[in-house]
């Protein structure tokens, strides 16, 4: 079973303030999702990152995938209120490529 | 049209209840899926179907049935549930593995 393991867990910052969420495994993933998730709604698809070294940048938001494709980082500069939500990293299992396995998720709190 | 539509938002039911969720996608994606998810967790993958075949089944239990009437519907037929069968029920497709999912708003379903 391939296990994307997230950290932090929970995280509660002041809006301006930078941070960075990490997506580890021990499995080499072909590619990697990143998704953010409000609260009573669906999962929205950030990013995908497909080759090892990969740096996406998406306005404040930069996701990198480590080189031996079994790790993820998304940074977050000057997080704002409008980024409060649950960061989910996503990668395809290797046996099954239809089956999606998600990392166990950080909550992120910014406020004012 | 590049979204993912539920139907009902919420539903609360008795555990002698019938009902239905219903899902339904215009982008051509030919993948669909059923996650469920509790309150503070990553969604756990119920049901995969690909080109309106179930190719998938995460072993769940058979008071839920998964229907796929043609390539953009997906129903889960629901019967006789439990109460800690409540959590938000989620529908996604993907057009590939690789190109990620586009998720639902989800039904909030509540099982007195």
């Amino acid at each position: 079973t391939q296990l994307l393991e997230q950290s932090p867990q929970f995280l509660s910052i002041q809006e301006g303030e930078n941070l960075t969420v990490y997506c580890n495994s021990s499995s080499v993933f072909s590619s990697l999702q990143w998704y953010r998730q409000e609260p009573g709604e669906g999962p929205v698809l950030l990013v995908t990152v497909v080759t090892g070294g990969e740096v996406k940048k998406l306005k404040r938001l930069t996701f990198q995938f480590g080189d031996a494709r079994k790790d993820s980082s998304l940074h977050i500069t000057a997080a704002q209120p409008g980024d409060t939500g649950l960061y989910l990293c996503a990668g395809p299992n290797t046996g099954t490529a239809s089956k999606l396995t998600f990392g166990t998720g950080t909550r992120l709190q910014v406020t004012l | 049209d590049t979204e993912v539509t539920q139907t009902p938002k919420h539903l609360v039911m008795g555990m002698t209840n019938k009902k239905s969720l219903k899902c339904e996608q215009h982008m051509g994606h030919r993948a669909m899926y059923w996650y469920k998810q509790k309150a503070k967790k990553p969604p756990e993958l119920m049901f995969v179907y690909s080109y309106e075949k179930l190719s998938i089944n995460e072993s769940v239990p058979s008071r839920f049935s998964p229907e796929c009437p043609n390539s953009s519907l997906l129903n889960l037929h629901l019967h006789a549930l439990q109460p800690e069968d409540s959590a938000l029920y989620l529908c996604a497709s993907s057009l590939r593995q690789t190109y990620g999912y586009t998720f639902g708003s989800g039904t909030r379903l509540t099982v007195v």
